[in-house]
């Protein structure tokens, strides 16, 4: 199957900071990318919604200010958690569109302290 | 707002068992229903299905979607320690730009 990498897999930074997660298709193009967050015993929350070289579209509830994604070409996008708080902490995982089907990433385990 | 439901929520058994899981959806323009194995870390693609009716295998692990339920089940037989994970459905819905919705997930734990 096709694959997805992130990284960093995982990050501890200080509140206040901003944090960068890369989404790599290694080996397919994918005109789309998901962003999910994933808190402890709970299932996946999708966040955006993003298409190459267009911006991204966020779900209800995220805040494209505070979660910037930028998807500049096929097989990169970007997530930016700014100035990150403990809530921020969780685990985020993309996942690249190829047809029908998607892949995903790893995962990132951010932890804001 | 489209609804992806999974049932039961956990579920512990002994090896050898077999075990149904179940997801019912609800959602606006339907495409396809997929499964999902998570263990520590993202999930990994157990199977698509598109039609109703025609089951899925892979080794110990079938599925089949009923269209017309709105509802899917996955199944494990002579289920393995290894086998222990969360069980995610997902649904893939929309136009062009389609979403797929996660379930909450099936805590699944086999135990020797």
């Amino acid at each position: 199957g096709a694959v997805v990498s992130q990284h960093p897999s995982r990050v501890i930074c200080k509140s206040g900071t901003s944090v960068k997660i890369e989404c790599r298709s290694l080996d397919f193009q994918a005109t789309t990318m998901f962003w999910y967050r994933q808190f402890p015993k709970q299932s996946l929350m999708l966040m955006a919604t993003s298409n190459e070289g267009s911006k991204a579209t966020y779900e209800q509830g995220v805040e494209k200010d505070k979660f910037l994604i930028n998807h500049a070409s096929l097989t990169l996008s970007t997530l930016t958690v700014t100035s990150a708080h403990p809530e921020d902490s969780s685990f985020y995982i993309c996942s690249g569109r190829s047809a029908y089907e998607q892949f995903f990433g790893p995962g990132t385990r951010l932890t804001v302290l | 707002e489209d609804k992806v439901v999974q049932s039961p929520l956990s579920l512990v058994v002994h090896e050898g068992d077999t075990v149904t899981l179940n997801c019912s959806y609800e959602v606006t323009n339907f495409r396809s229903l997929l499964w999902y194995k998570q263990e520590k870390k993202a999930p990994t693609f157990l199977f698509m299905l598109t039609s109703s009716g025609i089951e899925k295998k892979s080794g110990r692990l079938s599925s089949i979607l009923d269209k017309k339920e709105l509802s899917s089940i996955l199944n494990i037989t002579a289920t393995q320690t290894g086998d222990s994970a969360i069980y995610l459905c997902a649904v893939l819905s929309g136009g062009s730009n389609y979403k797929l919705t996660f379930g909450k997930g099936t805590l699944l734990t086999v135990n020797p």
